[in-house]
């Protein structure tokens, strides 16, 4: 079955330090990736995705996520977290030829100060 | 610019009540919609999405149905709602025909059933 992993339930760093939420898929073919971030009791915001070519793609606020095919992981990094983007991100994905978006159970960042 | 709108915000209905909650798309045409549900402030459960006007997968069955009357239009509904249908309801739309595009979300509705 298709699936999305997000490993962790929630995940604390310091504010200015690195940040790397993680995600895994099982997907056949080439799926098309993104993450997206979500703050309560709104609705989710795109941040990036990845479709082809480089295997590290930059996004909004900072964020970028390094795509790894033959781990098939898509993590999301910031090199300096701030307190603000505290917040509930989801790791998905669209399988190749389907309309249908798959999503990880999400990841809580809480960023410390 | 495309826009989502998604309404109401907040809804508690009792147990049995029939239930419509309407999400609109602005600035596209043909767009293909999705109706998600989060429980628990969690993970996403994916419940219909259309690729054009009357047409409707579902991907879970269960007390809920959906419409698509207009081309920018997605109804969620149910006759009898359920304790079950609590949670937090998400519309969101892609642009049809680009293969790499994307979702946009609406900022959801959160249904209490009493």
């Amino acid at each position: 079955a298709q699936s999305v992993a997000q490993p962790e339930d929630q995940v604390n760093v310091a504010e200015g330090n690195p940040l790397t939420v993680k995600c895994t898929y099982s997907v056949s073919g080439n799926p098309y990736l993104f993450w997206y971030v979500q703050y309560p009791n709104r609705g989710l915001q795109f941040l990036l995705k990845y479709i082809t070519g480089d295997n590290l793609v930059k996004g909004s606020y900072g964020f970028e996520a390094e795509f790894n095919k033959s781990q098939t992981s898509f993590h999301l990094k910031k090199p300096s977290a701030l307190v603000s983007d505290s917040a509930l991100y989801f790791c998905a994905v669209r399988p190749p030829g389907t309309y249908k978006y798959i999503f990880g159970t999400g990841t809580r960042l809480k960023v410390l100060a | 610019s495309q826009t989502i709108h998604q309404w109401p915000a907040t809804l508690v209905q009792p147990v049995g009540s029939p239930l419509s909650l309407e999400c609109t798309v602005e600035g596209t045409s043909n767009p293909n919609l999705y109706w998600y549900r989060q429980a628990a402030g969690r993970g996403l459960q994916l419940l219909f999405y259309s690729v054009g006007i009357g047409q409707i997968s579902s991907e879970v069955p269960q007390n809920l149905s959906a419409s698509r009357p207009q081309d920018r239009q997605f109804i969620l509904s149910s006759k009898k709602l359920l304790l079950s249908d609590s949670g937090f309801y998400l519309c969101a739309w892609r642009q049809s025909g680009e293969m790499n595009t994307e979702a946009f979300f609406g900022q959801g509705t959160r249904l209490t059933v009493v």
